[in-house]
């Protein structure tokens, strides 16, 4: 299987704070990646697809990057629903992995 | 607009069964891959299983092969999962899921519903 290693785990932050998280496969994906938030309770949602596609009605100050083994996800100027946690997945394949999330906590 | 509906959940003992359904609306479902996602108590996400639009494909994770079976019935908009030979590690909630787009892998997932929570406990 192909393994999806986040960093950070924890990321503390303002509101109005730029955030990185960055998201490596163990193999190269391309740029089959999507990134989901989730607040507690409630199911995952997702955000983009395919590296950097916003999905309808996420906000413009989402972002998405790279290709292969090494993405990012960037969100600018963290407003207070950006609160949350964040997973990266891969679907190059038919066995698709998540990465183990990172929490956007308040600093 | 995408609505899934999980049910099915409750306590079950190590080794026991339990069959999982999602009741799909919103979209054409005989023509969308599905899947189940799970997520233990306080942890990531796992993919467990997907099913292509027709039944006819399927797949598994290497942690549930041979124990669960995931199945659809286009005619009834519902897709399930029936767990057997569960473990303690099987406790999660489970999600319905369907692929956002028709890109020929599994993913994205528009992950619905609340989920149905299963607790394997003894």
């Amino acid at each position: 299987d192909i393994q999806m290693t986040q960093s950070p785990s924890t990321l503390s932050a303002s509101v109005g704070d730029r955030v990185t998280i960055t998201c490596r496969a163990s193999q190269s994906i391309s740029r089959w990646l999507a990134w989901y938030q989730q607040k507690p309770g409630k199911p995952p949602k997702l955000l983009i697809h395919m590296t950097s596609n916003l999905e309808a009605g996420v906000p413009s100050h989402f972002s998405g990057s790279g290709s292969g083994t090494e993405f990012t996800l960037t969100i600018d100027s963290l407003q207070p629903d950006d609160f949350a946690t964040y997973y990266c997945q891969q679907y190059d394949n038919y066995s698709p992995t998540f990465g183990q999330g990172t929490k956007v906590e308040f600093k | 607009q995408v609505q899934l509906v999980e049910s099915g959940g409750g306590v079950v003992q190590p080794g026991g069964s339990l069959r999982l359904s999602c009741a799909a609306s919103g979209f054409p479902f005989s023509v969308a891959p599905m899947h189940w996602v799970r997520q233990a108590p306080g942890k990531g996400l796992e993919w467990v299983a997907g099913i292509s639009s027709d039944g006819n494909s399927y797949y598994y994770a290497d942690s549930v092969k041979g124990r669960f079976t995931i199945s659809r019935d286009n005619s009834r908009d519902s897709l399930y999962l029936q767990t057997s030979s569960v473990r303690l590690e099987d406790t999660a909630v489970y999600y319905c899921a369907k692929e956002a787009y028709t890109s020929g892998r599994c993913g994205p997932f528009n992950i619905g519903g609340q989920g149905a929570m299963v607790a394997v406990s003894s």
